[in-house]
């Protein structure tokens, strides 16, 4: 079974340019999760998806991130403009529901200049 | 709210040392707690979990044990290997709150010289 895909793994921008990120996760997993993970620490919440509805956004900065999930399946999360700050590592995790285990995927390492 | 605190790394031990590293929480519920693995390049891994007070979760060598009196899920391992070396994250979900997610520590680095 595949895990859950992410892509692109590397990615190098300038300060005030947009860039998106895509999030495949493990087929029939309901939930989907996109944290945020600074250097040296853990992992945080940006937003949670329940089928196609975002459940729980509250610490995404809605002022330049956005993000959705169309059909329930794949998902893209996007930021414009970057900024300096947002330099991190972009992690999307699945679960068959909010009980269960959450799989994580690689991650998009971001990095802006 | 919920929090996570576990010890600073790196952690550094020769093959065959015991492991311990530390983790406490702070919860208003009564949550779960994981601990998940990071080898290099790789995504997260669930390592083990416990989901209610004195559960020991076990895998592959490691342990750790939930303990409510003192908010702590410290994970053990009595014999580490070179291929254990990784970050390790200590996590809580807290399904009776409003904020069904995890709550990670800051990670913990550990380095096992040959």
């Amino acid at each position: 079974e595949a895990g859950v895909v992410q892509s692109p793994r590397y990615k190098i921008i300038e300060k005030k340019q947009p860039v998106a990120f895509w999030c495949n996760p493990i087929s029939g997993h309901n939930t989907l999760y996109w944290y945020r993970q600074n250097l040296g620490q853990g992992p945080e919440l940006l937003i949670r998806y329940e089928n196609e509805e975002a459940v729980d956004d509250s610490q995404l900065p809605k002022d330049r991130f956005s993000a959705e999930r169309l059909k329930g399946v794949d998902s893209t999360l996007k930021i414009q403009p970057a900024e300096l700050g947002d330099s991190a590592v972009y992690l999307c995790a699945s679960s068959l529901n909010l009980r269960n285990e959450q799989f994580f995927g690689p991650g998009t390492r971001l990095t802006v200049l | 709210g919920n929090s996570v605190t576990q010890m600073e790394g790196p952690v550094t031990l020769s093959e065959e040392a015991f492991l311990t590293i530390n983790c406490t929480y702070t919860a208003t519920g009564y949550p779960s707690l994981f601990w998940y693995v990071q080898y290099p390049g790789e995504g997260l891994q669930l390592l083990l979990k416990a989901t209610k007070a004195d559960d020991k979760g076990s895998n592959k060598g490691f342990e750790a044990t939930y303990r409510k009196e003192t908010t702590s899920f410290h994970l053990e391992k009595g014999s580490v290997q070179v291929s254990d070396s990784a970050v390790y994250f200590c996590a809580l979900s807290d399904l009776d709150t409003g904020r069904r997610a995890l709550t990670f520590g800051s990670g913990t680095r550990l380095q096992v010289q040959p």
